[in-house]
Formats: structure tokens, sequence, C-alpha cells
């Protein structure tokens, strides 16, 4: 399984630009990178998938190394409504042979945005 | 609009009670799946399905059970032997192995929060 760390909290400023890395050391040929937000009491929201390289969004952009071991995620300019817990979560989202049911949420990064 | 549905959002239980929370998407997803949450905690699956009438355990299943006879429905079930069910529970919902996707993900209900007192 593949196991990731991440840090336990960051705190910002708004309109800074955040990254947090998120390491996973035995990723799976298979297994796809994904991050999630969430807000108290609320469900995780998805925010941004990528396998290789560089994918890029409406809401933040994930760069992927060549040997894939770890991954960060980029917001660019947050902002206070930015304050949440973010999940990388690293696996075979596809789901072939129950895949999906091997993957693991941690505690997450619980990023603070200050005015 | 095309989403996943838990209800009720606060449900309060007294010990030795079985209590049932409700799950419902209407996203023609797959599988579906079953979280619990405690407070600065990530996020530990209890049950999960693939399809209709089959279901898996997850890492925390002892004192839940769970059904799925159809495919928009996923209904937890949280039974007097369960020892701590104070949490926050989230239901989840996937496509499995369909190809030509762009991204492959989880879609999360709201959450019910059940108090037990």
């Amino acid at each position: 399984l593949a196991k990731t760390t991440q840090p336990i909290s960051m705190d910002s400023y708004e309109g800074q630009e955040v990254n947090i890395t998120c390491s996973h050391n035995n990723i799976a040929t298979n297994d796809y990178i994904t991050w999630y937000q969430q807000f108290p009491s609320q469900g995780p929201r998805f925010i941004i998938q990528g396998y290789k390289t560089k994918v890029t969004n409406e809401v933040a952009s994930l760069f992927i190394p060549a040997d894939r071991k770890s991954s960060t995620l980029s917001l660019p300019r947050v902002s206070l409504s930015d304050t949440a817990v973010y999940y990388c979560l690293v696996g075979d989202m596809r789901g072939y042979g129950g895949s999906q049911g091997n993957l693991i949420f941690g505690k997450g990064t619980k990023l603070s945005v200050k005015p | 609009d095309g989403g996943i549905t838990q209800s009720p959002k606060y449900l309060f239980r007294k010990e030795g009670q079985n209590v049932t929370l409700s799950c419902e998407q209407n996203l023609n997803h797959d599988a579906m799946y079953w979280y619990r949450q405690d407070p600065g905690q990530g996020l530990r699956l209890i049950y999960y399905s693939q399809i209709v009438n089959d279901f898996q355990k997850g890492d925390i299943a002892e004192g839940y059970s769970v059904s799925r006879e159809k495919k928009e429905s996923f209904p937890l079930t949280v039974t007097s032997a369960q020892k701590n069910p104070t949490a926050f529970y989230l239901c989840a919902s996937s496509i499995v192995g369909v190809g030509g996707q762009e991204t492959y993900g989880y879609t999360f209900g709201s959450g019910t929060r059940l108090t037990v007192v």
C-alpha cells in the first residue's frame, strides 16, 4: 500500500502561494496521486489528480517529479476561504480488483490562512 | 444535479440501540464507501462495495453492517456492538475502471454526525 507523508500543519497569509508536499516512496506503477480539500463538518472535495509531470486546473497545480516518489500541491494566491485540511491520496483509483478499498486517508495537512 | 446525499445530518442514539445512516447517489457510480472520521483524525474505511449485492470490510468494520440492494443506495447500520460509535460518518462513491476518463476519484456526501447519548 502506498503510504503518504505530509506536514501536519502549515500557516500562510492571504495572497501568498502555498505549496504542500506529499511523500510517497512506495508508489506503484498504476497509482494516481489525488488531492482533496475538507472543511470542518463537510465531506472532502476533489481538487486535482495527476499521474506524472504537471497538472493544472482552475483551482491548483500539481507537480510530480519523474520518479513520482513525491508530489506538490500548489495553491496560488490563497484566501481565507482556503483554510482547510488537505489530503494527499495515492493509489489505483480505477478500482480494478478492489484496489479502491486499499486507499488510505492520512491525517492530512491543516492549512491556516491569516489576513 | 447529480450528487450523493446523506441523511440525516445529525443523529442521536441511545446506548444499546442500532441506528441506520442513509446514503443515496444519482451519479450512476458503481462503487460506494463508508468512512468514519474522529476529531482531528483522517478518514478510516468501514465498508465498501463495487457492485450490487457485494461488499467488503474495510479497516474498522467491527460493529457495523451494510447492504447494497440497489446501485444507488448503500445504507450503514451502526449496531450496539460498536463500542465507540460517536463520530462523523462520510459516504462516498466512484466509478470503477471506465476507460477514457480524465480523472478518477471519490465524490463525498456532506456527512452524518452521530452522537451516542
